[in-house]
Parts: structure tokens; sequence; C-alpha cells
């Protein structure tokens, strides 16, 4: 139990274009979903936290007119970067937490995102 | 001061040996604690998580001590496939739920 999907799981775009993330609890609910990004050899870095049905939550220093999120259901959240730059170029997780007491994460396996 | 720490490593030990990482932690009101393994270009998947009395999981035991404020993780018996990195991940309630996790420790288990 407890699977998270990520899709796509690599993206080659080039510099000005928006590249949409999608991640997906596969077998339950998930309340809150988070989402990170994580540069070679660095840690994981939150970006931002988001709640079925409301806006996001998003870290100091991440622009969130560049960084669109939508939790629109339990089971779907997507991240938008939009108006990509090479410097935006990395890996980045979700994970998702059926709440409820239980505050373990669960990670999609990452999309690795290049930007050219 | 960071808000979760961790020594980086790398830890290089043979197959067999015991290895223990510690983490620490600076907030008093952290409330969940968890190791997560990471391998190399991979998502982190959960190893355990920690509670205040301790808890082992086969070769792996996490204990909490909440006075000092930090969580350790021993390995017994280390296999090659324990090779990768651990992460500490402490989290608490600010409005929402909101956890923080370590730079990691890389393991390297060698024959």
């Amino acid at each position: 139990g407890a699977v998270v999907s990520q899709h796509p799981s690599r993206v080659i775009c080039k510099s000005g274009t928006s590249v949409k993330i999608e991640c997906r609890s596969l077998d339950f609910q998930a309340t809150t979903m988070f989402w990170y990004r994580q540069f070679p050899k660095q840690s994981l870095m939150l970006m931002a936290t988001s709640n079925e049905g409301s806006k996001a939550t998003y870290e100091q220093g991440v622009e969130k007119d560049k960084f669109l999120i939508n939790h629109a259901s339990l089971t779907l959240s997507t991240l938008t970067v939009t108006s990509a730059h090479p410097e935006d170029s990395s890996f980045y997780i979700c994970s998702a937490s059926s709440g409820g007491g239980d505050d373990t994460q669960y990670f999609g396996p990452g999309t690795r995102l290049t930007v050219l | 001061r960071k808000e979760v720490e961790q020594d980086p490593g790398p830890f290089n030990v043979p197959e067999g040996a015991t290895v223990a990482f510690n983490c620490t932690y600076s907030n008093s009101a952290s409330q969940s604690f968890f190791w997560y393994r990471q391998d190399c270009r991979k998502e982190p998947k959960l190893l355990m998580s920690v509670y205040s009395s301790g808890n082992e999981d086969g070769r792996f035991t996490a204990q909490l001590n909440r006075a000092s404020q930090y969580i350790s993780l021993l390995i017994r018996d280390s296999k090659l496939s324990d090779s990768a990195t651990y992460l500490c991940v402490v989290g608490f309630k600010t409005g929402g739920f909101k956890t923080i996790f370590g730079a990691g420790t890389r393991l390297f288990v060698k024959a």
C-alpha cells in the first residue's frame, strides 16, 4: 500500500516553456501533498505544502507565480513550472500523507527536469 | 544553526560492521521523527518511524532522545545493499504540518 506515482519521470524542454508534473496517490487519499526539489548532491528542499481544496503554502524564497500548485482532489496534485529556465533544472519529488494522525510521507519516484 | 543536522559522512564500513548515525534537531516542539533512505538518483523511501521508546526493525534500531533533541539509527551486520544516503526527518505542526529533512549521511558498505 501507500503508492505514489509521478508523471512524467523525465522531461527535457526549451527555456521559456511551461512544464506540468502530476503526483497521484494510488491507493490512499492524500489530504496533504508536498513538493520538493533536489539539486545534485544536495538535500531535499521543501517547496510547498498543499491541502486538498485549498491554496498551497509556499516556503520562503519559492515563487508561487512560477511554481503553480493545484491539489484538486484527494489523489492528485500538480506542479506547473511556468516559463522554465535552465536554473530550474532539478529533480522534483512529491510526497503524500494521509493525515489522520499518521505523519508519514510516501514519496513519488520523482521527475527529472532539464531545461535547455 | 540548521533545523536538522546530520554528519554528511561518508561512512565507509566493511560488510558485517555495526554503524551508527546521529541527527540533531533544533525545534523542541517537533512531534514526528523518521529515518528515510535514498539511493542515488531515486526518491527517498521510509526506513522507519522513530518512537520515544525506541524501536527496532530487523537489523535497524532507532532511538529518540527528546531532552537532548537527537535521533539515532543503528545498523547491525551491514550489507552491501545498505549503501545509500540516510535522511533524518523531523515533523512538527505549525498551522499545517511541516517536515524538515536533514542533508543526509552517506554510507558505503564494502565487501
